[in-house]
């Protein structure tokens, strides 16, 4: 299948600090990209859509003003948490629809740990 | 909103066992995918079923598109403890992907 690269795997910061998160696809390009958030033994939980070359779509109840995501190409997409604080800490995931192969299919990055101190 | 309803959210079972688990909506779906989980890293696609009615076998994994496309099952046959993990539907609707809340199982030796 189709790769999907997140970076960082981890990051520990500290509160107030500012964190990015890259994800990129590796194989093909992607013009749709979204962003979850992962809270322990839980499913995934949608925070927003990233469209290459226009303002991301939030979902209700996610500041847009603190998770800034960035599509500036087609395989590329970033999560910036601005002042993150300890609540913040959670497992970020993204995943990157492909053009090629069959309808809809989604891959995913590896997760990024962010633990906020 | 597309609601996915996966069930059931917990299974604990032992090995050689056999379990299926759904995915049910109301809406009709162009595709739905399945995806697996382990701790700390990100889902893999296992398999995506496109056509109303379509059986996809992957080894002791058998899935089943509804005829429909409103539902899926997933089916594994003499689960090993290998197999624990979440596993995670999502049914695709234009540019929407809608989960469902996931089932964490769990294959004890």
């Amino acid at each position: 299948g189709a790769v999907v690269s997140q970076h960082p795997s981890w990051v520990i910061c500290k509160s107030g600090t500012s964190v990015k998160i890259e994800c990129r696809s590796l194989d093909f390009q992607a013009t749709t990209m979204f962003w979850y958030r992962q809270f322990p033994k839980q499913s995934l939980m949608l925070m927003a859509t990233s469209n290459e070359g226009s303002k991301a779509t939030y979902e209700q109840g996610v500041e847009k003003d603190k998770f800034l995501i960035n599509h500036a190409s087609l395989t590329l997409s970033t999560l910036t948490v601005t002042s993150a604080h300890p609540e913040d800490s959670s497992f970020y995931i993204c995943s990157a629809r492909a053009q090629q192969g069959e309808v809809g299919e989604a891959f995913f990055g590896q997760g990024t740990r962010l633990t906020v101190v | 909103t597309q609601l996915l309803e996966q069930s059931p959210q917990f299974l604990s079972i032992q090995e050689g066992e056999n379990l299926t688990v759904y995915c049910n909506s109301s809406s009709v779906f162009s595709s739905l995918q399945w995806y697996r989980q382990e701790p700390g890293e990100g889902p893999v696609l296992l398999v995506t079923v496109v056509t109303g009615g379509e059986v996809k076998k992957l080894k002791r994994l058998t899935f089943q598109f509804g005829d429909a496309r409103k539902d899926s099952s997933l089916h594994i046959t003499a689960a090993q403890p290998g197999d624990t993990g979440l596993y995670l539907c999502a049914g695709a609707k234009g540019n929407m992907l809608t989960f469902g809340g996931g089932t964490r199982l769990m294959v004890k030796p």
